[in-house]
């Protein structure tokens, strides 16, 4: 069955710095990825998927994420992070219809 | 267009009881999901419904179950509830059904605390 594993549950970034947050997934067939960011006391929002078009995805805010098969890797980055960016970031793999999320990712954005 | 919205907000139940939670999809969509997320295993998938069927199933025990009503609400219910049973359960619909296509729109979530 496909997993995901995110590196670091929590990153910590100065406004303005480049945002790197970590996602491998295993998966038996081509997968289906996303990022989803969760603000305090809401709900999922999609980020960005990747669906075997374009290996450099770009999803809204500003982030994308570049799907590397031979690294089994789908990284979220944004050049420039902005305070609003604070959230929980979970980066999640579906294949066969089953879709499965990793652990997720805290970014705190320091002034 | 509203968003998904899922009742209520916050409950608190003791061991054995049971408790229903509602989600109504966005006007249109067919696919109903939910989760279950706490600091200890994440976001879970429970099961997913389309059109009044269920779809898939997660690793879940029978003691969690679903429905969908022929207008695309959702409920589930959890009976004789366990501590650890106390998680955010998210609700998520889709126009389509099969989450390959991520096109998932989550509601705030049902906060169940289990004394």
């Amino acid at each position: 069955a496909q997993s995901v594993t995110q590196l670091g549950s929590h990153v910590s970034v100065s406004e303005g710095a480049l945002v790197l947050l970590r996602c491998n997934y295993s998966s038996s067939v081509p997968p289906y990825l996303f990022w989803y960011v969760q603000y305090p006391n809401q709900g999922l929002q999609l980020l960005l998927k990747y669906t075997s078009a374009a290996t450099l995805v770009k999803g809204i805010n500003g982030f994308e994420a570049e799907f590397k098969k031979s690294e089994t890797s789908f990284h979220l980055t944004k050049p420039s992070a902005h305070m609003s960016d604070a959230a929980e970031y979970f980066c999640a793999v579906s294949e066969n219809n089953d879709m499965r999320f990793g652990a997720g990712t805290r970014l705190t954005v320091k002034p | 267009k509203a968003g998904v919205t899922q009742t209520p907000r916050y409950l608190i139940k003791t061991r054995g009881q049971q408790v229903t939670l509602s989600c109504s999809p966005i006007s249109g969509h067919r696919s109903v999901s939910w989760y279950q997320q706490t600091p200890g295993q994440g976001l879970q998938f429970l099961f997913e419904y389309f059109s009044e069927t269920q779809r898939n199933k997660g690793n879940f025990p029978g003691r969690f179950s679903g429905r969908q009503f022929s207008n695309s609400r959702s409920e589930m219910n959890v009976s004789t509830l366990e501590l650890g049973d106390s998680a955010l359960y998210l609700c998520a619909s889709s126009f389509v059904s099969g989450l390959n296509t991520g096109e998932l729109f989550f509601g705030e979530g049902s906060r169940l605390t289990v004394l």
